[in-house]
């Protein structure tokens, strides 16, 4: 294992509340990354962060906010969710932005929004 | 990132070797050609990576043509626990990490 844990691994949340991911790796990688997975898509970028308090919006950003304030920690916020933030979420890790440096995947959360 | 192509789903037997192929005719030279694979309820898995030379690991071989246009994993004896999505996906670098598409539903019979 890589040292990724994700929590809560599910969730279920009702539509217009306040919901965060947490994403924790002991591994002191500089990049963290959160992605969503819908059927029918592959995985999506959602936000990234590539330093303590340095994030950056991925593909899909619109209605989610992240913040990383250690190394160790990097958390998704969904301000108000809707139903069309059911989903499946990844958090991953790299050592470094290199082409080729691989990444390291948690093991996912599934959020239902009701 | 440029694009990959990949079937959308691939049927083989177990204990047989299994080449799963890539198209990726806008490649850039510097790109990296990666392998990822994702078991059922699970998040992405790294299998390997390469950038003009084939390459070998404990899970895996890449064979990348002389053109780098395509590629092909090799699993050389597959095993139902095989039986994933495998993604292939060209990293340029950069910090906003790696482009997903659909890949390839590898199915394996016993």
């Amino acid at each position: 294992d890589a040292g990724i844990t994700q929590s809560p691994r599910h969730k279920v949340t009702e539509t217009g509340t306040p919901v965060t991911l947490r994403c924790h790796q002991t591994e002191n990688h500089r990049y963290m990354y959160w992605y969503r997975q819908d059927p029918g898509h592959g995985l999506r970028l959602i936000h990234y962060s590539y330093g303590v308090k340095d994030t950056d919006k991925g593909e899909v950003s619109d209605g989610y906010s992240v913040s990383r304030s250690k190394t160790e920690d990097f958390l998704l916020t969904l301000e108000s969710a809707t139903s069309s933030q059911t989903s499946v979420y990844f958090c991953a890790i790299r050592t470094a932005d290199r082409a080729n440096t691989e990444a390291f995947f948690g093991q996912g959360t599934r959020l239902t929004v009701v | 990132d440029a694009k990959t192509t990949q079937p959308n789903s691939m049927e083989s037997n177990e204990e047989e070797p299994v080449h799963l192929p890539c198209n990726h005719s806008t490649i850039s030279g510097t790109d990296y050609i990666h392998w990822y694979r994702q078991l059922p309820s699970q998040g992405p898995e790294y299998v390997i990576h390469g950038l003009t030379s084939n390459v070998n690991n404990r899970m895996a071989s890449l064979a990348i043509a002389e053109d780098r246009k395509s590629s092909t994993l090799i699993l050389h004896r597959a095993t139902l626990r095989d039986a994933a999505v495998y993604y292939c996906i060209l990293s340029g670098g950069g910090a906003d990490g790696l482009t997903f598409g659909k890949g390839t539903h590898l199915i394996i019979q016993p």
